[in-house]
């Protein structure tokens, strides 16, 4: 079975640039969730959706983040302009329609903002 | 108080040992609640779920107290590959997600 999958895997760029990291859910679950992973912070719930509508983006740590899923089978996050404090391990997770069912991740994202 | 609090460890055992830790969460009114396990540079991955009568899973027994608002995961036996961090899960305050702990570390060694 496919679980969620994440691209890209790793990211380096320079601070100032926009990006952007990808999420495809598992097919069939209505929830979708972006959690950002630090040493200092641990794992922190971002925003998360459903049915492709965002629920509760109150996670969000500024106006440069931003996430949209167009349809149920792909979410973006973007971070515009990137900050190196912005370097962390993003994962997306999504679990099935009830929402207090067990999240499922993709591999994450590791993120370099240099 | 954070909504969902673990001790961070790291907890060191050696193998065979038997080990437990706990976890506190804020919303007494969470009804779901779940232990994950995060190997270093790896997504979390569900351990299992706690509930409320306790259950039990090979060496692991996970627990709920809803009176003292924790959770705990009993690990019996411990072998190398336990070696990891654990994360619990409980809903936020609100009650609208739910929330991970920033996760304990086990390292067990021979």
């Amino acid at each position: 079975d496919a679980g969620v999958i994440q691209s890209p895997r790793h990211e380096v760029t320079e601070m100032g640039q926009e990006v952007t990291l990808r999420c495809k859910p598992i097919s069939g679950h209505d929830y979708l969730f972006w959690y950002r992973q630090t040493m200092m912070r641990g794992l922190e719930l971002l925003i998360y959706f459903n049915n492709n509508v965002p629920i509760d983006d109150s996670g969000m740590p500024e106006d440069r983040f931003s996430a949209k899923m167009p349809n149920a089978s792909f979410s973006t996050l973007k971070i515009q302009p990137s900050e190196p404090r912005d370097s962390a391990v993003y994962f997306c997770a999504s679990s099935t329609p009830t929402g207090d069912q067990p999240q499922h991740f993709g591999d994450g994202t590791r993120l370099s903002i240099l | 108080r954070k909504e969902v609090e673990q001790d961070p460890g790291p907890f060191n055992v050696p193998e065979g040992a038997t080990v437990a830790f706990n976890c506190t969460y804020s919303n007494s009114a969470s009804q779901s609640f779940f232990w994950y396990r995060q190997d270093c540079r790896k997504e979390p991955k569900l351990l299992m779920s706690v509930y409320s009568s306790g259950n039990e899973d090979g060496r692991f027994t996970a627990q709920l107290n809803r009176a003292s608002q924790y959770i705990s995961l009993l690990i019996r036996d411990s072998k190398l590959s336990d070696s990891a961090t654990y994360l619990c899960v409980a809903h936020n305050q609100a009650g609208t997600a739910l929330i991970f702990g920033k996760g304990t570390t086990l390292s067990v060694s021979s």
